[in-house]
């Protein structure tokens, strides 16, 4: 099956840098990849919907300026969180899809900001 | 707009019970229906799927039906181990994947 890989899977930084979380489709091309945000306790949200070559699409509510994402091939899209604050601290979820799989997702980015 | 509901937990379950973790949805399409489990410090892992009414996904021993007429995809399994302990999410696929909240499974010995 498809296989979807999410780095890293843990990052502690200080407040006010950013940080870069990256997901990679191993075996398959994905135009679309799709981040999701879950708290402690709660369902996942999605965040974006990263497509290659063009403009993310965020979720009413998801700062753009302060989750940027990028998606310059057909295998990776990266995250970066801005100038995090503690309240960004969230485990953080890539996905792709291929029509015979379904949705893969990675395996989560646990981020603590201090 | 889609969404799903889904039990809380925690269920706790003595090895060798029976689980049900129930699961309804309310959508304006077709979606396809998903069960996805995530372990402790891990993301996702698609667990059983069905994509269309009356079909019934399996896998690991777990089991959920399509069931249109009562727009449920319940989740089962007829003999929970230790290691089936994680967390359980019910998800909806039409144009976006919409997620229950997660119902938290822990199976004692």
């Amino acid at each position: 099956g498809a296989v979807v890989s999410q780095h890293p899977s843990r990052v502690i930084c200080k407040s006010g840098t950013s940080v870069k979380i990256e997901c990679r489709s191993l075996d398959f091309q994905a135009t679309t990849m799709f981040w999701y945000r879950q708290f402690p306790k709660q369902s996942l949200m999605l965040m974006a919907t990263s497509n290659e070559g063009s403009k993310a699409t965020y979720e009413q509510g998801v700062e753009k300026d302060k989750f940027l994402i990028n998606h310059a091939s057909l295998t990776l899209s990266t995250l970066t969180v801005t100038s995090a604050h503690p309240e960004d601290s969230s485990f953080y979820i890539c996905s792709a899809s291929r029509r015979e799989d379904g949705y893969t997702f990675g395996s989560g980015t646990r981020l603590t900001v201090v | 707009g889609n969404s799903v509901t889904q039990m809380e937990g925690p269920v706790t379950l003595s090895e060798e019970a029976f689980l049900t973790i129930n699961c309804t949805y309310t959508a304006t399409g077709y979606p396809s229906l998903f069960w996805y489990v995530q372990y402790p410090g891990e993301g996702l892992q698609l667990l059983l799927k069905a994509t269309k009414a009356d079909d019934k996904g399996s896998n690991k021993g777990f089991e959920a039906t399509y069931r249109k007429e009562t727009t449920s995809f319940h989740l089962e399994k007829g003999s929970v181990q230790v290691s089936d302990s994680a967390v359980y999410f019910c998800a909806l696929v039409d144009q976006k994947v919409t997620f229950g909240i997660g119902t938290k499974l822990q199976v004692i010995p």
